[in-house]
C-alpha cells in the first residue's frame, strides 16, 4: 500500500520568510498528489493538483505555488510567508478510482 | 461555490452505543461521498465511500447511507469505541463531471467523544 511522508511536522516561521514542504510517496507510480490546508477547526480546502510531473492546478488564489519534480514527489512553497499561510497543510495521493490517501501533515505557524 | 456541510458540530455518545453522523451537501452533480476519521495532529483517514448508484454501503462497524433525494449522507458506527473518539468528515466529488477524483469538497467535520 502507499505510504506518504511529510516534512517537517511543525514548522514555525517569520512573516516575509520563504517556505518549502516536502511530500514523498511510496508504493505507487504515476500517482495524483493533491496539497490540502486545513485550518484551525475547520474542512480542508484543496490548494493545488498535480496528475503528472510538471503538471500543476491551482485551485485558489494565493501566496504559495507548487512544483512536481519528479512522479513521487511534490512540494508546497511561498517566497514570502503571510500571518494568514499558517495552517495544517496535508499531502495527499490518488490513482485511478482508489481512495484519497493522506499524509500526517505539517503544522505551519507564521509569527 | 457548492459546499457539504454538517448538521451537528459535536456528538458524545457512551461506550457500546451506536453512533450516527450526519452530513449535507447540495451539489446535485456530486455522485462519489466519502468519510475520512481524523485524530488530533494526524492527516484524515479513510473510512468508507460511496458512490450515487448505491444507497447504502457497510464496512467493518460502519455503514454510510446516501439519500440522494434529500442530498444527505450519514455514517453509522455501531457499537462505538473509545478509539472511535476523533473529528469526522464527510466529503463529495462529481466525478463524472470530469472532476478528479481526489478533488474533494469536504465539510467542517463532527467532533466525536466516546465516554467509557
Amino acid at each position: 500500500s502507499q505510504t506518504i511522508h511529510q516534512w517537517p511536522a511543525t514548522l514555525v516561521q517569520p512573516v516575509g520568510s520563504p517556505l518549502s514542504l516536502e511530500c514523498t510517496v511510496e508504493g505507487t507510480s504515476n500517482p495524483n498528489l493533491y496539497w490540502y490546508r486545513q485550518a484551525a477547526g475547520r474542512g480542508l480546502q484543496l490548494l493545488f493538483y498535480s496528475v503528472g510531473i510538471g503538471q500543476i492546478s491551482s485551485e485558489v488564489p494565493q501566496n504559495l505555488s507548487a512544483s512536481r519534480p519528479q512522479d513521487r514527489q511534490f512540494i508546497l512553497s511561498s517566497k514570502k510567508l503571510l500571518l494568514s499561510d499558517s495552517g495544517f497543510y496535508l499531502c495527499a495521493c490518488q490513482r485511478g478510482l482508489t481512495p484519497l490517501h493522506f499524509g500526517n501533515g505539517t503544522r505551519l505557524t507564521v509569527t | 461555490g457548492e459546499s457539504v456541510g454538517l448538521h451537528l458540530p459535536t456528538l458524545s455518545v457512551q461506550e457500546g452505543d451506536n453512533s450516527i453522523i450526519n452530513c449535507a451537501y447540495s451539489n446535485s452533480a456530486s455522485d462519489y461521498f466519502i468519510w475520512y476519521k481524523q485524530e488530533s495532529g494526524k492527516g484524515p483517514q479513510f473510512i468508507i465511500d460511496i458512490r450515487s448508484n448505491m444507497d447504502k454501503r457497510q464496512g467493518q462497524r460502519v455503514t454510510v447511507l446516501l439519500n440522494k433525494t434529500v442530498k444527505h449522507l450519514s455514517l453509522q458506527i455501531a457499537a462505538t469505541q473509545p478509539g472511535d473518539s476523533a473529528v469526522y468528515f464527510c466529503a463529495e466529488n462529481d466525478y463524472a463531471g470530469g472532476t478528479s477524483y481526489g478533488k474533494l469538497t469536504f465539510g467542517q467535520g463532527t467532533i466525536l467523544t466516546v465516554h467509557p
